[in-house]
């Protein structure tokens, strides 16, 4: 599985918008990027994926590089529920279900 | 529609014994894949079942096991336990195998003493 590089920590305040980076510049062709979150004491959630182009959806919107080499996982409006951990993962033809979590970047919100 | 539920939610077992864990996907839903979490390993993926067939694996000891039932109801076995096997068992249900959103349950915490 193609690699995902994300930072370790962020920290935003609530109700300012956030920005949480992920670089995988060895990502292949068919490779969707999908994000997931896991707040503190509970399994993770699904929160977005794409390919290309870039996708919004309730929760938060998706901006993918034009070389997708790189993605931003975008937060409107942060409020401190969406404090958690965020993984960006790929996933592609031959991983199927199998998602490969990294270490994620633990967000904190201020109030 | 309710989510996936996991039973027990914690469970204390001793070195050597053996546990199972269950897990009920979303209505509708034929995808179950198992993860193991751990402070120091993260999230790691044990396998998937799809149609009660075991469609992909992770890097998991043979003492590690699932089934799946024809209502997708998922179980995970685990055998001769030791105390490393102490982690956050986690299921997801998927309406399908492959390229699809998962839906996690709340985890089954396992402690081996």
């Amino acid at each position: 599985d193609a690699k995902t590089t994300q930072p370790n920590s962020m920290e935003s305040n609530e109700e300012e918008p956030v920005h949480l980076p992920c670089n995988h510049s060895t990502i292949s062709g068919t490779d969707y990027i999908h994000w997931y979150r896991q707040l503190p004491s509970q399994g993770p959630e699904y929160v977005i994926h794409g390919l290309t182009s870039n996708v919004n959806n309730r929760m938060a919107s998706l901006a993918i590089a034009e070389d997708r080499k790189s993605s931003t996982l975008i937060l409107h409006r942060a409020t401190l529920r969406d404090a958690a951990v965020y993984y960006c993962i790929l996933s592609g033809e031959t991983s199927g279900s199998r998602l490969t979590f990294g270490e994620g970047t633990q967000l904190t919100v201020n109030p | 529609k309710a989510g996936v539920t996991q039973t027990p939610r914690y469970l204390i077992k001793t070195r050597g014994q053996q546990v199972t864990l269950s897990c009920s996907p979303i209505s509708g839903h034929r995808s179950v894949s198992w993860y193991q979490q751990t402070p120091g390993q993260g999230l790691q993926f044990l396998f998937e079942y799809f149609s009660e067939t075991q469609r992909n694996k992770g890097n998991f000891p043979g003492r590690f096991s699932g089934r799946q039932f024809s209502n997708s109801r998922s179980e995970m076995n685990v055998s001769t336990l030791e105390l490393g096997d102490s982690a956050l068992y986690l299921c997801a249900s998927s309406p399908r195998t492959g390229l699809y959103e998962q839906y996690f349950g709340p985890g089954t915490r396992l402690t081996v003493t």
